[in-house]
């Protein structure tokens, strides 16, 4: 057990929607990760937040979005959802920025079905 | 520019028998590299880095990666394999904060080990 949590576990939706995957880092992380594993894109790096900002931004889609909160969990929205979006989606969280390298810890991920 | 390239996307081999998962990097600043492994239905571990000093890294559980800088190579090895080592296996490269702090993952190594 990473100390990352995710929910939830599964979500099936259909093309058109919008969803929302929530993220709780290690008690004392301060930085989220959020990553896109997908069988045809393999593992994306898709944006990071440190203590509430945005401090990194990979290949996010602009119908994506997420934001982290005071209590620092993370929420990854995902809107007008298409087919190619059915993915596991993973968090992770680290100590700090990753500058000076803090090992990321992932959670178990949330697998993302749109029909 | 970075990129990891996973040189095998599957590899079978047999219990007790040496197994090499290759991975190239492509990176043009100082690089962190990593391994993860993923066993089924979980996210994702951190098996061994490199960061700095010593080339050859190794983890708990018997695998080893020598850094190469000549041939841009972090390959990951172990001498002897057990059917519990059966997962998928990430190479990952992280840049630090000031080069775009992002982690790109190679497209993974699907080790089986048969009995």
């Amino acid at each position: 057990d990473s100390g990352v949590t995710q929910t939830p576990k599964h979500l099936i939706t259909a093309t058109g929607q919008r969803v929302t995957l929530r993220c709780s880092p290690r008690s004392g992380d301060l930085s989220v990760y959020w990553y896109q594993q997908s069988l045809d894109q393999g593992l994306q790096f898709l944006i990071q937040y440190y203590n509430g900002e945005e401090r990194a931004k990979g290949n996010i889609l602009e119908r994506f979005s997420a934001q982290q909160f005071p209590d620092l969990h993370s929420e990854l929205n995902l809107s007008s959802l298409e087919l190619g979006d059915s993915a596991l989606y993973f968090c992770a969280s680290s100590v700090g920025l990753a500058g000076d390298y803090n090992e990321q810890f992932f959670g178990p991920g949330t697998r993302l079905t749109v029909l | 520019a970075q990129s990891v390239t996973q040189l095998d996307s599957q590899v079978p081999v047999f219990e007790e028998a040496p197994v090499e998962l290759r991975c190239n990097y492509s990176s043009s600043v100082s690089v962190y590299l990593f391994w993860y492994v993923q066993y089924p239905n979980q996210g994702l571990q951190l098996l061994l880095k490199y960061l700095s000093g010593s080339t050859l890294v190794e983890s708990i559980n018997g695998f080893e990666a020598e850094f190469n800088k000549s041939q841009t190579s972090f390959h990951l090895r172990k001498p002897s394999v057990h059917i519990s080592d059966t997962a998928e296996y990430f190479c990952a490269n992280h840049h630090p904060v000031q080069y775009n702090n992002d982690m790109r993952f190679g497209a993974g190594t699907r080790l089986t080990v048969k009995p």
